[in-house]
C-alpha cells in the first residue's frame, strides 16, 4: 500500500533560522513526490516537485527539498524562515499510473515562525 | 497556472437542504478531484472524473454525487444535507502527465445546521 508520513503535526522556527518539514513515502516504484503549502482559508498551493534527476530540487518562496531514495524521505527546507512562512504543508506522492495516479496526500505539519 | 474557481466561498444551510457546490476550471485540464478537508487536517478524496462522462469515487466513503458533462464544470451535490457534511470542500484539478501537480481551488466552507 501508498502512503506518506508526516511526523510532526507542528515544527516552530524563531524567523531567520533554517527551517526542516519531514516527510516519508511509501510507494512501489518510483515515487513523484511534491509540496503543497496552504495558508488559512485557502486551497493548496503548489511549492515543488521531485519526478527524477537531482536529489536537490528548488522550488517557489525559497523552498528546497531533498529526495533519499534508501531513507524514503523528501524533507522540504529553506535557509531562512519568515514569518510569513507560517501555514500548513503538505507533502504528497503520486501512486504507479496503473492505480489511477491519485495523490496521496500526508495528514500535514503546522509551520510556525515566531520574530 | 490553472485557474479554478469554485462557488459560494462559504455557505450556511439548514439540514434537509439540497445544495451544489460549483467549480469551474479555465485551463481544459481532464483530470478532476473533488476532496473534503476538516480544519487543518489531512485532505479525504471523495470524488474524481477523468474526463467527459467518467466520474470516480474516492478513498472516503461520501454520500455526495458529480457529474462531469463538461471539461469545464465539475460540480458536487448533497441531496440532503446534514451537519455531518459540515467541512471544506476542495476542488482540484491536473495537466496531462503523472508527473503534474494538482492546481486547487479556494475551497467551498460549508456549515449544516
Amino acid at each position: 500500500a501508498q502512503s506518506v508520513a508526516q511526523p510532526e503535526d507542528q515544527v516552530n522556527v524563531a524567523e531567520g533560522n533554517p527551517l526542516t518539514v519531514k516527510c516519508t513515502y511509501s510507494v512501489s516504484g518510483n515515487p513523484y513526490l511534491f509540496w503543497y503549502v496552504q495558508y488559512p482559508n485557502r486551497g493548496l498551493q503548489f511549492l515543488l516537485k521531485y519526478i527524477t534527476g537531482d536529489n536537490l530540487v528548488k522550488g517557489s518562496y525559497g523552498f528546497e527539498a531533498e529526495f533519499n531514495k534508501s531513507q524514503t524521505s523528501f524533507h522540504l527546507k529553506k535557509p531562512s524562515a519568515l514569518v510569513s512562512d507560517s501555514a500548513l504543508y503538505f507533502c504528497a506522492v503520486r501512486a504507479p499510473y496503473n492505480q489511477g495516479g491519485k495523490l496521496i496526500f500526508g495528514q500535514g505539519t503546522e509551520l510556525s515562525v515566531k520574530p | 497556472e490553472a485557474d479554478i474557481y469554485q462557488t459560494p466561498r462559504y455557505l450556511v444551510i439548514g439540514t434537509g437542504k439540497k445544495i451544489t457546490l460549483e467549480c469551474s476550471q479555465t485551463m481544459g485540464h481532464d483530470k478532476m478531484y473533488w476532496y473534503q478537508q476538516d480544519p487543518g487536517m489531512e485532505l479525504h478524496l471523495i470524488h474524481y472524473s477523468y474526463g467527459v462522462n467518467s466520474t470516480e469515487k474516492g478513498d472516503l466513503s461520501s454520500e455526495s454525487t458529480v457529474s462531469r458533462i463538461r471539461t469545464e464544470h465539475f460540480p458536487l451535490t448533497l441531496e440532503s444535507a446534514r451537519p455531518s457534511h459540515t467541512s471544506q470542500y476542495l476542488c482540484a484539478t491536473q495537466g496531462q502527465g503523472s508527473n503534474q501537480p494538482q492546481h486547487f481551488g479556494d475551497g467551498t466552507r460549508l456549515s449544516i445546521l
